[in-house]
């Protein structure tokens, strides 16, 4: 049973329009999110996270938006450059001691030129 | 950069025989883990370790097993290679248990003829 879910598999969008990349979660247990960003053949990276008591979070051209009562949360990059083009994964650990991150099954993110 | 090194990066082996990847780190980090990541599937969690000679499964882990003797080093093995495991295997680590920030390897791609 998968607790978080991105149901997209991709996205394409056009050099300086906005990305929305969506995440759904089960678990309301959750004490906060996170978005993963991985290049071809390179290990994911961190990008930005947001806590469950928070709704926004804003890095540069990257934020982060929650809906707890929807167990939804988007990530918008504005503008969408062409390095921006990568896999994204949304993640939420477990709760406990020793927790363990949770993966959405990721979404290819195009940008065209 | 978080001082994680994988090998080998790049395996090629037949059904049934071992298997052993290697993961190590020079950032004396507690926690360590391997993810595999296949299309579809995104990353899903096989073993982890929050400690020497700590270790506990993940939510993919038959087939696997993992030894970590000291912090630098987290092994993951396939005692009798199947095609399924065919996959690309990331080691992670973490500094605490429950923030969710993991610093990942570049991977090591495994091919199970």
């Amino acid at each position: 049973d998968q607790q978080v879910k991105q149901n997209s598999p991709s996205l394409s969008v056009q050099e300086g329009r906005i990305s929305i990349l969506n995440c759904d979660y089960t678990n309301s247990m959750f004490d906060y999110f996170l978005w993963y960003k991985k290049y071809p053949a390179e290990g994911p990276t961190f990008l930005i996270s947001i806590s469950s008591i928070k709704d926004k979070n804003e890095d540069g051209r990257f934020t982060v938006f929650l809906n707890k009562s929807a167990k939804h949360l988007s990530l918008h990059i504005v503008p969408s450059q062409p390095g921006d083009s990568a896999v994204y994964f949304c993640a939420a650990p477990s709760t406990g001691a020793n927790s363990k991150l949770t993966f959405g099954k990721g979404i290819t993110l195009s940008v065209r030129p | 950069d978080a001082g994680i090194t994988q090998s080998p990066r790049h395996k090629v082996t037949e059904t049934g025989t071992p298997v052993t990847l290697r993961c190590h780190q020079t950032e004396n980090h507690r926690y360590m883990y391997w993810y595999r990541q296949d299309p579809g599937h995104g990353l899903r969690l096989i073993h982890y370790s929050y400690g020497v000679k700590d270790t506990d499964k993940g939510e993919v882990s038959d087939g696997y097993s993992v030894s970590r003797s000291k912090t630098e080093d987290f092994l993951l093995t396939l005692e009798s290679a199947t095609s399924s495991q065919t996959s690309v295997y990331f080691c992670a680590i973490s500094g605490q248990g429950n923030t969710g920030e993991l610093f990942f390897g570049e991977g090591s791609r495994l091919t199970v003829l």
